[in-house]
């Protein structure tokens, strides 16, 4: 079955600067990335997502970008601030809607001033 | 924002009680998902249903779980016998596309 790897554990930036999480997957049939954050002792909230057809999505400070060759993808937190801290997961699974996700095992960012 | 509503928030059971949680989906959203999240952050997905049939199972679930998504009730997965190892956070999400999660489930299996 799939497997996603989330390559940084931890991320500590400096307010104002880029964090960038890389993941990689291994099932060619992927199609849909998303990603999720998650705050201390809270769920997973939808952050913003990409599919396959297409190899870069901006969603206001946040850039996902989509390497279908290298099976790799990543996201950018552009402009960081500190409610950006938090775990940062992302996931993938293929074409059929009601298919499960597969997920990374999160990236926890900190943000300092 | 999510709207997937989940109860309880907290479970504290022992080993060998039948351990119950229930999701009511977003409105209109036909597929609902459940997923554990243990505490080193590892996802597994349990089963999922489309209106009231289930769509896809890992086999944990078959054995020693039973969940359902009956019509105009709250989808429930409960686990039979609980054992130590199934402490964790259990996540419901329901999707039209995109999957929202509810605020999950922590349960202690004590």
């Amino acid at each position: 079955g799939e497997k996603v790897e989330q390559h940084e554990s931890t991320l500590s930036v400096r307010e104002g600067d880029s964090a960038v999480i890389n993941c990689t997957y291994t099932d060619t049939a992927s199609s849909y990335f998303p990603w999720y954050k998650q705050e201390a002792g809270k769920s997973l909230h939808f952050v913003i997502d990409i599919r396959s057809n297409v190899d870069r999505k901006q969603s206001q400070r946040l850039i996902v970008l989509l390497d279908k060759k290298a099976k790799r993808f990543s996201l950018h937190i552009t402009a960081t601030q500190p409610e950006d801290s938090a775990i940062y997961f992302c996931a993938a699974k293929g074409n059929n809607y009601a298919q499960g996700l597969t997920f990374g095992l999160g990236t926890r960012v900190s943000v300092f001033p | 924002n999510s709207k997937v509503i989940q109860t309880p928030r907290y479970l504290v059971k022992g080993q060998g009680q039948k351990a119950k949680m229930r999701c009511i989906p977003e409105k209109g959203h036909p597929v609902v998902f459940w997923y554990q999240q243990n505490k080193n952050n590892e996802f597994k997905f349990l089963i999922n249903f489309q209106n009231q049939e289930v769509l896809q199972q890992i086999d944990m679930t078959e054995k020693r779980f039973s969940a359902e998504c009956p019509s105009n009730s709250p989808c429930s997965l409960e686990i039979q016998s609980s054992e130590a190892g199934d402490s964790a956070l259990y996540l419901c999400a329901s999707s039209l596309g995109e999957q929202y999660f509810g605020p999950g489930t922590r349960l202690t299996v004590l």
